[in-house]
């Protein structure tokens, strides 16, 4: 089955401390793409970041970077020297071939909420 | 830069009532999707379409119709409106492969009462 699993609901981090949120997946498949997405309180979706299972290299987006373990088929998003404004719901997705087209299957969240 | 554009944000209806959300992209995108999502949860694909013309059913389309007549425009009606379909609705959209980097609407917040 095609999963998405976020195992931290909610997590507290002191600002300017780095952040790690875990994501593991489950596919069979050998082609796939993992996505980060943050949800602010206002309600809209922001892209963060991207890994290709085939990309050898981490994805890194300025202070976010994705830590690809893919025999572990874990897929951590890592925030570097967090932020007030980095207090939001935070989504991993992960893109699969269903049937004649792609799909995204999306993990539960995890609330991130930065004390000062 | 107007994006995706999603109306309205924010509706009540009663059991029974249509509704049509409606979204429209000025990017050119090829693929629009409906996503639903509910507390605590993940987005839930209703129906996306990959170009004007051509629809398909996603994980959650009962309840649900939906059409694609111009590249910019991919209304979701709701016919007979239940409790079980208050949620959050967002539209998205993306260019050129299926489920790359998507752009979000802002949201649509229904109730049904």
């Amino acid at each position: 089955a095609q999963k998405i699993t976020q195992t931290q609901p909610g997590m507290f981090v002191q600002e300017k401390e780095a952040v790690t949120l875990d994501c593991t997946y489950d596919t069979s498949d050998q082609s796939y793409g993992l996505f980060w997405y943050k949800q602010p309180s206002s309600g809209e979706m922001i892209f963060l970041i991207y890994q290709g299972s085939y990309d050898e290299q981490n994805a890194t987006e300025g202070r976010y970077s994705l830590n690809f373990q893919k025999a572990r088929k874990s897929a951590n998003l890592v925030i570097s020297a967090s932020q007030l404004g980095d207090s939001a719901m935070y989504f991993c997705a992960m893109r699969v071939r269903m049937d004649s087209n792609y799909q995204l299957i999306w993990g539960a969240g995890t609330k991130l909420i930065i004390k000062p | 830069n107007a994006g995706v554009t999603q109306t309205p944000k924010f509706r009540i209806l009663k059991i029974g009532q249509s509704m049509t959300l409606q979204c429209t992209q000025d990017m050119n995108h090829n693929y629009m999707y409906w996503y639903r999502q509910d507390p605590g949860m993940g987005l839930k694909l209703i129906y996306y379409s990959v170009g004007a013309g051509i629809t398909d059913k996603g994980e959650v389309p009962n309840g649900y119709n939906v059409s694609r007549s111009t590249t910019e425009d991919f209304p979701l009606r709701l016919e007979l409106a239940a409790p079980s379909q208050t949620s959050v609705y967002f539209c998205a959209s993306s260019y050129r492969v299926a489920n790359e980097k998507l752009f979000f609407g802002s949201g649509t917040q229904l109730s049904v009462l």
